[in-house]
């Protein structure tokens, strides 16, 4: 049973340029969020989607959008990259319903640098 | 903020002994859970406690939550270098169907020593 699958695993793109993360949850599981883990920190969170709709969202710029296909995969795409958006991005799936009491699955994350 | 924040940041014991990590958090929660991060990678689930529930096991672990004075404990025993890793805790207060936006400290590092 695969867990949360990311990727790419390591990405490196210049000031300006945009970016697109990719995410496909755990089998099972409809619900999908996306963290943002900067070096010495805890994760952040970015926003959740749900039924292919973002649900909640974080204290991010409208640079960071996302989306969700019908198979309850997801991308992250970030516009215009800052130096600060450098960090660890992890995708972190779940199910709804009765079952959304057991804690979230993540994935091992896309190493974002921006120079 | 409803942020939690782990205490202390770093810890470091020899293997075979008890590790005690803290978490305080500030408002109402659901449910509170306890994340292992080994180098940066991905987080592992470790355990979840509900708001409604005080004491919870898994194997050598043990997370104490006392909403009253809002904090939780997770003690792992008999450690193993293998247990050396960041250690999150993670709040959410949503109670809809879905679980909901989680809010992390800062972690503890957790060394154990061989």
């Amino acid at each position: 049973d695969a867990g949360v699958t990311q990727s790419p695993t390591h990405l490196i793109k210049t000031r300006g340029q945009q970016v697109t993360l990719r995410c496909s949850p755990k089998s099972g599981h409809d619900t999908v969020s996306w963290y943002q883990q900067a070096l010495g920190q805890g994760p952040q969170f970015i926003f959740q989607y749900y039924e292919e709709e973002e649900r909640q969202r974080g204290n991010f710029p409208d640079r960071f959008s996302g989306h969700q296909f019908p198979n309850y995969s997801s991308e992250l795409n970030v516009n215009a990259l800052l130096l600060g958006d450098s960090a660890l991005y992890l995708c972190a799936s779940s199910s709804s319903g009765p079952s959304a009491n057991y804690g979230y699955t993540f994935g091992s994350g896309t190493r974002l640098t921006v120079v | 903020s409803q942020q939690g924040e782990e205490d202390p940041q770093a810890l470091s014991i020899q293997e075979g002994e008890n590790a005690t990590m803290n978490c305080s958090y500030k408002t109402s929660i659901n449910n509170l859970q306890w994340y292992r991060q080994n180098s940066g990678r991905g987080l592992v689930h470790l355990i979840l406690i509900r708001s409604n529930e005080r004491e919870k096991h898994s194997g050598r672990l043990r997370v104490t939550l006392d909403t009253s004075k809002k904090s939780s404990s997770l003690l792992i025993t008999a450690s193993r270098a293998a247990d050396t890793a960041s250690y999150f805790c993670a709040t959410t207060a949503d109670r809809g169907s879905t679980l909901g936006r989680l809010y992390f400290g800062r972690g503890t590092q957790l060394t154990v020593w061989p």
